[in-house]
This record gives C-alpha cells, structure tokens and sequence, in this order.
C-alpha cells in the first residue's frame, strides 16, 4: 500500500454523527476513489475523481460527500452517519498512463453504533 | 449491482496444489484485472489481462479469458501458505483514459502447510 495513506484506521460513531476520511498520496496520480468493502462482499464504488478539481458517484454515493481537495487528497465525508455505513473504507488511486492497476490504502475500520 | 461473480467462494487447499478460481461478468470490458486482498489489508494488484487477449502469465500465476463466455480463471500453481487471502477480479468498462473498476464478490483461498 505504499503510495496512499488514510486516516484514520478505526473510528466509532454514534448515528447521527459526522466524520471526514482522509486519504492522501504521494505518486502523483490524477485519479483517486473511495470504495466500501461490506463482510464477505466485493467492493463497491462510492465516489471517483478523474482528475483535480473533478468529482463523480460511484455506485453508491447515497449518504457521502467528497472533495478533491487537490491532487493529492481526496477527503471522503460522512454528513449523518448510518449503521448501513459501517464498512471498511478504502481509497485507491490509478494514473492516466498504460498501467491500468489501481493502488490501494490499507483502509479505515468504521463503525457505526 | 457487482458485475462479477467469483466461483467458488471459498477454497481449502495443501501447500503445493494448484488452485483455480473463476470469474463471470456481464457486459462487455476492456481489461481485467485480479487482485489479492490479505485480511484486514488493501487489495493488491496481480495480474490484468486485456480483451484481446486469452492468457497471460505472470509468475505462478496464469490467467485466461473467454469473452464469448463473459469469463475468466486465475490458476495459481504450487501453492504457499502466503496466497492465503482473498482474490477478486475487478473488470473495466470505463472509456479510454479513464478506469472505474467493478469488483467481483471475491474467493477466500486458505493454503494449509
């Protein structure tokens, strides 16, 4: 996972409350997402960014918010937090080149109570 | 909804064995990727293989696509205790330039010594 940061690594939450994931790189990427990844399930995108300034919903944008702060955060934001958001949360990054691969945070564990 | 199905959800095998896991889509691609995700960690990349193409290797790894079938394998030969994890295969439908991956569901591999 070198290359992309998140933060934090674990975080409880009461319903109702509202937190911001972090996630940052350093390989100078232009694209970034957030996924969730629910028990036993795949992942599923939440939100994209194809470059700065850009943002897009994913598959499941219902509840998040997003800001591409600049090329290298992208900040996942929880306005009203859910028991159906608790998932791990990761953000991932790909750059425009023939490489098609994804690189991957180590994730942030969030629960809500 | 996810676009691939792994097959099968979950495999058991000795050290040394090969293990082989499937993964059926539902529209077209450009590529596809596998990813190796270790509990509690990011998923990491392995192997893409693209729509023109119907094997590929990389290591102990090979994997095929059928695009008339809407499927692919990876086949990891000689197993060791360390592929212990999750494998997902990820397809990419996105328009040149920019990727948005669709994870599959995923294949628990646990690798016995």
């Amino acid at each position: 996972n070198a290359g992309v940061t998140q933060t934090p690594k674990f975080q409880v939450l009461k319903t109702g409350q509202s937190m911001t994931l972090q996630c940052a790189q350093d390989m100078n990427h232009n694209s970034m997402y957030w996924y969730r990844q629910d028990p036993g399930m795949g992942l599923r995108l939440i939100y994209y960014s194809a470059s700065e300034g850009t943002t897009d919903k994913g598959e499941v944008p219902n509840g998040y918010n997003v800001s591409r702060l600049n090329k290298r955060e992208f900040s996942l934001r929880l306005e009203s937090a859910a028991p159906s958001q608790t998932s791990v949360y990761f953000c991932a990054i790909r750059s425009w080149s023939d490489s098609y691969e994804q690189y991957f945070g180590p994730g942030t564990r969030l629960t809500v109570t | 909804s996810q676009q691939g199905e792994e097959d099968p959800q979950a495999l058991s095998i000795q050290e040394g064995e090969n293990a082989t896991m499937n993964c059926s889509y539902k529209t077209s691609i450009n590529n596809l990727q596998w990813y190796r995700q270790n509990s509690g960690r990011g998923l990491v990349h392995l192997i893409l293989i693209r729509s023109n193409e119907r094997e590929k290797h990389s290591g102990r790894l090979r994997v095929t696509l059928d695009t008339s079938k809407k499927s692919s394998s990876l086949l990891i030969t000689a197993s060791r205790a360390a592929d212990t994890a999750s494998y997902f295969c990820a397809t990419d439908r996105g328009n040149t330039g920019f990727q948005k991956l669709v994870f599959g569901t995923g294949t628990r591999l646990l690798v016995s010594p």
